[in-house]
């Protein structure tokens, strides 16, 4: 069964950087875009990009750009989303979420907490 | 961007209830529009895709409609482990956007 693992909370100090990995298993890892969308407590959710884990090709929402990137490692089909310059308003759950196909995503990680505090 | 805008923002319902949710896009998205469903604490779930084709999975009671800039989500009976917050999605252009969400309660 196709499963997104993600891995475990954090917590930054502003202006550090955090990166959130992504296990993939049960399906092939270089079929289908991975995707990151965020979700700051009570609120909805945003997307901040994909990649390609085939070709390694990226995309990144405009609001990211710069601050985000996005990278896989394909021997161990993992991805992984390392947000730079964090600020508190970065505190959110950070999801990935595979394509079903385009923009549509038809399974999804547990979510990673990553708390910006000082 | 393309702006999404559900209503209502919340809802309250029993089951049993069949209840609406609508979806208005701020251009035309053809038929490129997604619905999830998400509990607390957990991911969102897939429910429709492309408008009103049902994910593998989920139950009929579920079903979608529209075109171009309006759509609805349907559930024809409202069963307990459906109380949850809804979610549409554009995925017709980059970046895709999300509505704000449609909380169903009790």
């Amino acid at each position: 069964q196709v499963q997104l693992v993600q891995s475990g909370a954090e917590v930054k100090k502003p202006g550090a950087s955090v990166k959130v990995s992504c296990k993939a298993s049960g399906y092939t890892f270089t079929g289908s875009h991975i995707h990151w969308v965020r979700q700051a407590p009570g609120q909805g959710l945003e997307w901040m990009g994909w990649i390609n884990p085939y070709s390694g090709d990226t995309n990144y929402a405009q609001k990211f750009q710069g601050r985000v990137t996005v990278t896989r490692d394909t021997p161990i089909t993992t991805v992984y989303m390392e947000l730079s310059r964090l600020r508190s308003d970065d505190t959110a759950v950070y999801y990935c979420a595979k394509s079903r196909d385009g923009y549509n995503f038809d399974y999804w990680g547990q979510g990673t907490l990553v708390t910006v505090s000082s | 961007d393309i702006q999404m805008t559900q209503s209502p923002s919340s809802l309250s319902a029993s089951v049993g209830d069949r209840i609406t949710v609508t979806c208005r896009a701020s251009q035309r998205i053809s038929l490129y529009l997604n619905w999830y469903q998400q509990k607390p604490g957990k991911a969102p779930n897939l429910l429709i895709y492309a408008a009103s084709s049902l994910q593998r999975g989920v139950p009929s009671r579920f079903s979608g409609s529209g075109s171009g800039t309006e759509f609805t989500l349907t559930i024809s009976s409202l069963q307990p482990e459906d109380f949850a917050t809804y979610y549409c999605q554009q995925s017709y252009s980059t970046p895709p956007t999300f509505g704000q969400g449609t909380k169903v309660e009790v």
